[in-house]
């Protein structure tokens, strides 16, 4: 079973500039979720998709962050314009359904240095 | 909002001795408990999932552990490898599956 594919695996960019991420799931997997890990930190959640639907965004910054996930299968994640702040790691993660109990498959991430 | 605490932040043990991280957290109403391991330069893998009825699960040399009451899990690795060197990170989560990440122990295993 092929896992989580993310590209691009690296990113620099100078500040103000714009970048999106993009993210395969695991097939058939419903849900979709974004995190993301500041160095030294845990992952901290951005998005969850049911679908292409938003399950929640509490956590996003909506004034710079979007995502979308239009046919309920990949999803991208853009910021524009990038901060400093936001070099991270971001990760994207996959699972059958949102039930609590159900384990997230992890993709080896996509690491921005904004300068 | 869930706050997960993790100690020791790095631990450095020989090869072939037993060991326990720990995990804390502030909402006693988590859902789930879960363990991961991140070598660096990749993703996550899902090494125990406690589910909030359980108290413990094991899988080979790990095991973890869930007191609730307590705000507390554990994760025992016994007889340490090399190879088991990474970044632990625990995580609680909701009922809706999201998970509250801790800062993670970064384990070394000196052969």
């Amino acid at each position: 079973e092929a896992g989580v594919a993310q590209s691009p695996r690296y990113k620099i960019i100078e500040k103000r500039q714009s970048v999106a991420f993009w993210c395969n799931p695991i097939s058939g997997h419903a849900t979709l979720y974004w995190y993301q890990q500041i160095l030294g930190q845990g992952p901290k959640l951005l998005i969850q998709f049911q679908n292409n639907g938003v399950v929640d965004d509490s956590q996003l910054p909506k004034d710079r962050f979007s995502a979308e996930r239009l046919k309920g299968v990949d999803s991208t994640l853009k910021i524009q314009p990038a901060k400093l702040e936001d070099s991270a790691v971001y990760l994207c993660a996959s699972s059958p359904n949102p039930r609590a109990g159900e384990t997230q498959y992890f993709g080896p991430g996509t690491r921005l240095l904004v300068l | 909002k869930q706050e997960v605490t993790q100690i020791p932040a790095a631990l450095s043990v020989p090869e072939g001795e037993n060991l326990v991280l720990n995990c804390s957290f502030t909402d006693s109403a988590i859902y789930n408990l879960q363990w991961f391991r991140q070598d660096p330069g990749k993703g996550l893998t899902s090494l125990l999932l406690i589910q909030s009825s359980q108290r413990e699960q094991t899988s080979g040399r790990l095991n973890a552990s869930l007191d609730k009451s307590s705000g507390r899990s554990t994760l025992y690795i016994a007889a340490s490898q090399p190879g088991d060197s990474a970044t632990y990170l625990c995580a609680g989560s909701t009922g809706a599956n999201n998970l509250f990440f801790g800062t993670g122990t970064r384990l070394t295993v000196i052969p």
